[in-house]
């Protein structure tokens, strides 16, 4: 079963224009994981962040976590063409048994 | 090279065939995963190790097995291929609690 839930499903945006996408999620974590698929190609880590951190950032990416609403958002600053891709959180839980559960991804088009 | 390699990267293949697909990782992780990913339905988890006597199912096992042959390396059978097993299939690798490096991925087409 999926754990998070991007919204929204699909976004377009011009460029130089921020992308913000959101994911709900069930169950406590351990943390969170941001993750980019350009199209048929493998999954690409971009950030992970835990769930004693509220915020993060990484060169144009900022990530925010609210465990109490069981949500973080994905901000893309400046967004160009080569950001058009698939996001998907991912949420880490399970102690010892750890492992990482997917939702089923923003598919992100950034329009010249 | 990648450090994680999947082979074959695409595949068609008949129904009732026999097919494995292998995963190999250059990170030294003990922990890889097999996800196969279904338009609108992004990553489900098939199986995982968390080192070599350690395998388990994850949510859609069913109709697949799993060998952990070394700390590298993680293959994927299909016993009996149907049309509905039809997918992108990834083979991934973790250190604890942290990011996972993915393959490329293996297209499977099964006719």
């Amino acid at each position: 079963s999926q754990q998070g839930e991007e919204d929204p499903q699909a976004l377009s945006i011009q460029e130089g224009e921020n992308a913000t996408m959101n994911c709900s999620y069930k169950t406590s974590i351990n943390n969170l994981q941001w993750y980019r698929q350009n199209s048929g190609r493998g999954l690409v880590h971009l950030i992970l962040i835990r769930s004693n951190e509220r915020e993060k950032h990484s060169g144009r990416l900022r990530v925010t976590l609210d465990t109490s609403k069981k949500s973080s958002s994905l901000l893309i600053t400046a967004s160009r063409a080569a950001d058009t891709a698939s996001y998907f959180c991912a949420t880490g839980s399970g102690g010892s048994n750890y492992k990482l559960t997917f939702g089923k991804g923003t598919l992100l088009t950034v329009n010249p | 090279d990648a450090d994680v390699t999947q082979t074959p990267r695409n595949r068609i293949t008949k129904t009732g065939k026999r097919i494995m697909l292998e995963c190999s990782q250059t990170k030294g992780h003990d922990r890889m995963y097999w996800y196969r990913q279904d338009p609108g339905l992004g990553l489900r988890l098939i199986y995982y190790s968390f080192d070599v006597k350690d395998i388990n199912k994850g949510e859609i096992s069913d109709g697949y097995s799993v060998s952990r042959q070394a700390q590298a390396k993680f293959s994927l059978s299909l016993e009996s291929a149907i049309p509905n097993q039809t997918a992108l299939y990834f083979c991934a690798t973790s250190d604890p609690e942290n990011g996972y490096t993915f393959g490329s991925g293996t297209r499977l087409t099964v006719v």
